[in-house]
Order: structure tokens, then C-alpha cells, then sequence
């Protein structure tokens, strides 16, 4: 059974950093492309980031320059570190693997980030 | 970025009723597109991908169409389970874009 399991939200301050991970069981993080896509409360869904199973990167240009993905083949994780954080970061935040020729097939269940003073 | 418009934003309907999604590509995206369904607390899945396959498990009564910047999601006959918000998303380029959403409620 595919099961992805992210933690490391929580409630951090504007300005501050932190690094989500997501486990994957049932898959291999580095078998295909990876994704973070993030919704705010009662918003729609916006898509973050994606590592390639070759290793190349991309973001969305609202995170471009503060988040950066990676992935730790031997801990079968990825994860996304978040720096200098905004109130407008402030949302679920999902990791997603990629089928074949099938975008986000893979759904972990969120973790929440709140950026509040 | 390629920017994807879907319409309507809000859509109420009937069970058995049979309900059109429509999702607009800024530019040409082939067919590199997927529709995604989502329950409110829940996470999306996935129905359709490559504008038109059906992903595994996923009733025959959803489909999509459509190519190049103008896609479809057709419910052919609603059921209860289907009241939820729908997405559609573009995987030709990056940023992978997402529509901005479509909630089908109870009429």
C-alpha cells in the first residue's frame, strides 16, 4: 500500500524557517517526479514545487529564492525547507508523487503551516 | 506562466443530473492536463489525466476531453458522492498550474 506521511508544520513566525518532510512507504521517492502543493484555509490548491527523479528542480515563483526541495534517498523522504516565511505561506501543505504519465497520483493527507506573529 | 481559467466557479445540480466543468489554458498545452476531485478536510485525487484517461478505480461516469487550451469534465450522472470541488491542472510547463476550482453543490 502507497502511503505518504508529512509532518513538520506548526505555527512559526514571519521571518522564520522550516523543514517539511514527507515519508513515503509502498514507493520510492526517487522511482518518479515529486511534488508540493499547498492551499491556503478555504482556498484553492497551488502548486509549489517538483523534483524530477534525475534531480532537477522547479518553483513556483511565489516561493522561488525561500523554499528549496530535496529528497534523502536512504530515508526514502522528501522534503521542502521553507525560509524567510510570510503570513501568505500560511496552508496545508501536501506531498504528491507522480504515476506514470499521471501527475500527483499520490496524495499524503497535509500538514498545516500557519506564519503568525 | 500559463494560467488556467475554470467555469463555472460555482455549480448546483441535481443527482442523475448530468454537469460540464470547463478549464481554459492561457496557451497550448497538448493535452498535458488532469482533473482533480476534492471533499472538504480531505485530500484531491486524481480522476483524469492526459485530458482524457480515466485513472484506475475511478467510476465511468466521469470523463474528460480536450486538447490544445480548451478541456472538459463531464459527470454523466451525478451521484451523492460526487458533490465536491473539482480542479483542473496543467503538467505541460512550469509553474504546474492549477484552475482556480469548481464546486459542484446540492440544488
Amino acid at each position: 500500500e502507497v502511503q505518504l506521511v508529512e509532518s513538520g508544520g506548526g505555527l512559526i513566525q514571519p521571518g522564520g524557517s522550516l523543514r517539511l518532510s514527507c515519508a513515503a512507504s509502498g514507493l520510492t521517492v526517487n522511482g518518479n517526479s515529486m511534488n508540493w502543493v499547498r492551499q491556503a484555509p478555504g482556498k484553492g490548491l497551488e502548486w509549489v514545487s517538483i523534483i524530477y527523479s534525475g534531480g532537477s528542480t522547479y518553483y513556483a515563483d511565489s516561493v522561488k529564492g525561500r523554499f528549496t526541495i530535496s529528497r534523502d534517498n536512504s530515508k526514502n523522504t522528501l522534503h521542502l525547507q521553507m525560509n524567510s516565511l510570510r503570513a501568505e505561506d500560511t496552508a496545508v501543505y501536501y506531498c504528491t508523487r507522480d504515476g506514470d504519465g499521471v501527475p500527483c497520483e499520490y496524495w499524503g493527507q497535509g500538514t498545516l503551516v500557519t506564519v503568525s506573529s | 506562466d500559463i494560467q488556467m481559467t475554470q467555469s463555472p466557479s460555482t455549480l448546483s445540480a441535481s443527482v442523475g443530473d448530468r454537469v460540464t466543468i470547463s478549464c481554459r489554458a492561457s496557451q497550448s498545452i497538448n493535452i498535458e492536463l488532469a482533473w482533480y476531485q476534492q471533499k472538504p478536510g480531505k485530500a484531491p485525487k486524481v480522476l483524469i489525466y492526459k485530458a482524457s484517461a480515466l485513472e484506475s478505480g475511478v467510476p465511468s461516469r466521469f470523463s474528460g476531453s480536450g486538447s490544445g487550451t480548451e478541456f472538459t469534465l463531464t459527470i454523466s450522472s451525478l451521484q451523492p458522492d460526487d458533490f465536491a470541488t473539482y480542479y483542473c491542472q496543467q503538467h505541460y510547463g512550469h509553474p504546474r498550474t492549477f484552475g482556480q476550482g469548481s464546486k459542484v453543490e446540492i440544488k
